[in-house]
């Protein structure tokens, strides 16, 4: 099955500077990779997704990229402000024609006003 | 209009008790799953159904089996509960054939 490895677990920054978060992924033949966003007591929410056939998405602050070939991917955010705050997961299919995702196990970002 | 809800968000217990927790979805969405997330913050899938199939993960102890009286509910039954059963417990659904899930708010179970 797919493994994702996500890194780092912690991650603290100042207000206003950029975040990145990796992630490397197992199964070469997994096509599309999520980010989630979780607040403190709420269920992770949908922020940003990429295929395979991409190699980069941005949307406003964030922004995703994925190299195949090194089967890792990252979350960018810049401008980082308080109530980006939250835990991070990235996923990855488990494998083509596979709608069953493979968590990360998270990334705790604390941004610092 | 919470798009994905499920019922009690705390839930207390002593072990051996049975209990279950309700999941409901507005989306319209043909896929349901169950997810646990442990202590560390660990996500990981426990059963996905839609109105043709249920898929069981393997690791998952038949004490614990899904019920779905229609598609826009799902479920979760657990028998005899154990201490290690402690944990949130996270309904989801998508559209059939997407991954993109929607996650309800959770249920923080403590079995004592």
């Amino acid at each position: 099955g797919e493994n994702v490895e996500q890194h780092p677990s912690t991650l603290s920054v100042q207000e206003g500077d950029s975040a990145v978060i990796k992630c490397t992924y197992s199964d070469s033949a997994s096509n599309y990779f999520p980010w989630y966003k979780q607040e403190l007591g709420k269920g992770p929410q949908l922020i940003i997704d990429i295929r395979s056939n991409v190699g980069e998405k941005k949307d406003q602050r964030i922004a995703v990229t994925l190299n195949k070939t090194a089967k890792h991917f990252s979350l960018h955010i810049t401008e980082t402000q308080p109530e980006d705050s939250a835990v991070y997961f990235c996923a990855a299919t488990d494998g083509a024609g596979s709608y069953q995702l493979t968590f990360g196990k998270g990334t705790k970002l604390s941004v610092i006003p | 209009d919470t798009a994905v809800s499920q019922t009690p968000k705390y839930l207390v217990t002593q072990m051996g008790n049975d209990k279950s927790i309700k999941c409901e979805q507005n989306l319209g969405h043909d896929t349901m799953y169950w997810y646990k997330q442990d202590s560390k913050k660990f996500l990981k899938i426990m059963f996905s159904y839609n109105n043709k199939e249920l898929i069981i993960n393997e690791t998952v102890p038949n004490r614990f089996s899904p019920k779905s009286p229609d598609k826009a509910h799902l479920n979760l039954h657990i028998n005899s509960l154990e201490l290690g059963d402690s944990a949130v417990y996270f309904c989801a659904s998508s559209p059939t054939g997407l991954e993109k899930l929607f996650f309800g708010s959770g249920t923080q179970l403590s079995v004592l």
